[in-house]
C-alpha cells in the first residue's frame, strides 16, 4: 500500500522563524491535505490540495504530484503554531493514510 | 455553519463495558468517518459511511461498530471494552465520500478504560 513519510520529525523554532514541513508519498495520488493538531487535540484541516500552490494567510502549501511530495510553509511563527502537522492521502482502496506527523515547537 | 459536534466529550468506563460515542456532522455533509488516535499508534482509520451505508472499514475488531441515520448523524459503539481502547476518538465529515473533499475534525471523545 500507499506509504507516507514526514519529516522532519520534531522542529523547535523561535516565534517569527520560518519553516518548512515535508511529506513525501510513494504513489500517485489524486488528493492531499494537510493538518494540524494543536495541544489540545482539536485537528483542524489547512489544506486540501491535489495539486499547485495554495495560500492562506501565513501558511501556504504546494503539492507536486509527479515527484510526490507535498510541502508545507509556515512564516513568521507564532507560538500558536505548536502542534503536530499531519499530511494525509487516499489509497486505492479510499482509505485516508496518514503520516506520522510534524511536532513543532514555537518558544515566545 | 455549526461545526462537527462529538459527544460526550469525556468518558470512564470499566473494562468490559461497552460505550456509544454519538457525532453530528457539518450541515451537508454526507460522509463520516471515525478514527482512534493513541500515542503509539498515531491515527488509525476505523470506518466510513456515506449516505447511511459503510464504505470502508479499518483493522479493527468486530467489537468496533458504527451506524449513520438518515440525517447524516453517525454513532460509534465499542463493547466488551479493554484497556488498550483507551484513546481519543475522533470523527470526521467531508462532502464526498471516498476522501475526494476536505476532512473537519469534531473536537474529539477521551475514552478511558480502567
Amino acid at each position: 500500500g500507499i506509504q507516507v513519510e514526514q519529516s522532519p520529525p520534531d522542529l523547535i523554532l523561535q516565534e517569527g522563524a520560518n519553516s518548512t514541513l515535508r511529506c513525501n508519498f510513494s504513489d500517485s495520488v489524486n488528493n492531499l491535505q494537510w493538518f494540524h493538531q494543536n495541544p489540545w487535540g482539536q485537528l483542524i484541516n489547512l489544506f486540501y490540495i491535489p495539486s499547485g500552490t495554495k495560500q492562506n494567510g501565513r501558511l501556504s502549501a504546494t503539492t507536486v504530484a509527479t515527484e510526490r511530495y507535498s510541502l508545507l510553509y509556515i512564516s513568521s511563527s507564532q507560538t500558536t503554531d505548536s502542534g503536530v502537522y499531519f499530511c494525509a492521502v487516499p489509497d486505492s482502496n479510499y482509505q485516508l493514510i496518514w503520516g506520522a506527523g510534524t511536532k513543532l515547537i514555537i518558544k515566545p | 455553519k455549526a461545526g462537527v459536534t462529538q459527544t460526550p466529550r469525556y468518558l470512564i468506563k470499566t473494562r468490559g463495558q461497552q460505550v456509544t460515542l454519538s457525532c453530528s456532522p457539518i450541515s451537508g455533509h454526507r460522509s463520516v468517518s471515525w478514527y482512534q488516535q493513541t500515542p503509539g499508534q498515531g491515527l488509525q482509520f476505523l470506518f466510513e459511511y456515506f449516505s447511511e451505508t459503510q464504505r470502508n472499514k479499518g483493522n479493527f475488531p468486530g467489537r468496533f461498530s458504527g451506524r449513520q441515520f438518515s440525517n447524516s448523524r453517525s454513532e460509534m459503539n465499542v463493547s466488551t471494552l479493554e484497556l488498550g481502547d483507551s484513546a481519543l476518538y475522533l470523527c470526521a465529515s467531508s462532502l464526498a465520500g471516498g476522501f475526494r473533499s476536505p476532512l473537519h475534525f469534531g473536537n474529539g471523545t477521551r475514552l478511558t478504560v480502567t
